[in-house]
């Protein structure tokens, strides 16, 4: 089955620095997702991003389907972005989503 | 309007008791889906549901019953609850499917005692 992995595992960063989160996936899919789990446990949709490039105020993330990968960027980072991110495919729209591990992101005060 | 919420948020029960996790959603989605977290498992499904009156297993389904008599709940029954089912559990939902943006109530923490 596909396989969806994501880099770097973790991830410590200072407050107000910029990461890039990584998906890669081993087949084509037709759709993507990515989530924030925070440290509370509540999980965000942060973009249904299939392909091109989103942006919702810091957080912005591309997919290159093509490629078989997706990356969040986060720009000046804040505390209140410490958690857990995921990337989730499917490969059609009525399969199954096929989750990533995540990235743990702490950022530090 | 309160989206997707869950309850009860934190339950802890015994070995062999009967358990029912509530979920409600007040967009009218048509998918809706319960998923468990365990630590080295990540979301693993347990059961999804296309409309009122239809539901199927995911990847996890044994020891779990849904129903789904109304559109807008869909709760979780664990018929005699064991250990190993002890796991946070979230709701989620969506307008067309897995295919479609996702949205995740905020998790019901279960230990089975």
């Amino acid at each position: 089955g596909i396989q969806v992995e994501q880099s770097p595992p973790d991830l410590i960063l200072q407050e107000g620095a910029n990461s890039t989160l990584r998906c890669n996936f081993s087949d084509s899919v037709n759709n993507l997702q990515w989530f924030h789990q925070n440290p509370w446990g509540q999980l965000i949709n942060l973009f249904y991003i299939p392909s091109g490039t989103k942006q919702n105020g810091r957080l912005s993330a591309t997919t290159v389907a093509t490629e078989r990968y997706s990356l969040l960027y986060i720009s000046s980072s804040q505390t209140t972005d410490s958690g857990v991110y995921f990337c989730a495919v499917t490969m059609d729209s009525n399969y199954q989503l096929i989750w990533g591990a995540g990235t743990k992101l702490i950022i530090k005060p | 309007d309160a989206g997707i919420t869950q309850s009860p948020r934190y339950k802890i029960t015994e070995t062999g008791r009967q358990v029912t996790l509530m979920c409600h959603q007040t967009w009218s989605h048509s998918y809706m889906f319960w998923y468990r977290q365990d630590l080295g498992h990540g979301l693993r499904l347990i059961y999804y549901s296309a409309a009122a009156d239809i539901t199927d297993k995911g990847e996890v389904p044994d020891g779990y019953v849904v129903s789904r008599s109304k559109t807008e709940n869909f709760p979780l029954t664990l018929e005699s609850a064991t250990r190993s089912q002890t796991s946070v559990y979230f709701c989620a939902s969506s307008e067309l499917g897995f295919g479609n943006t996702i949205y995740f109530g905020e998790g019901s923490w279960l230990t089975v005692v």
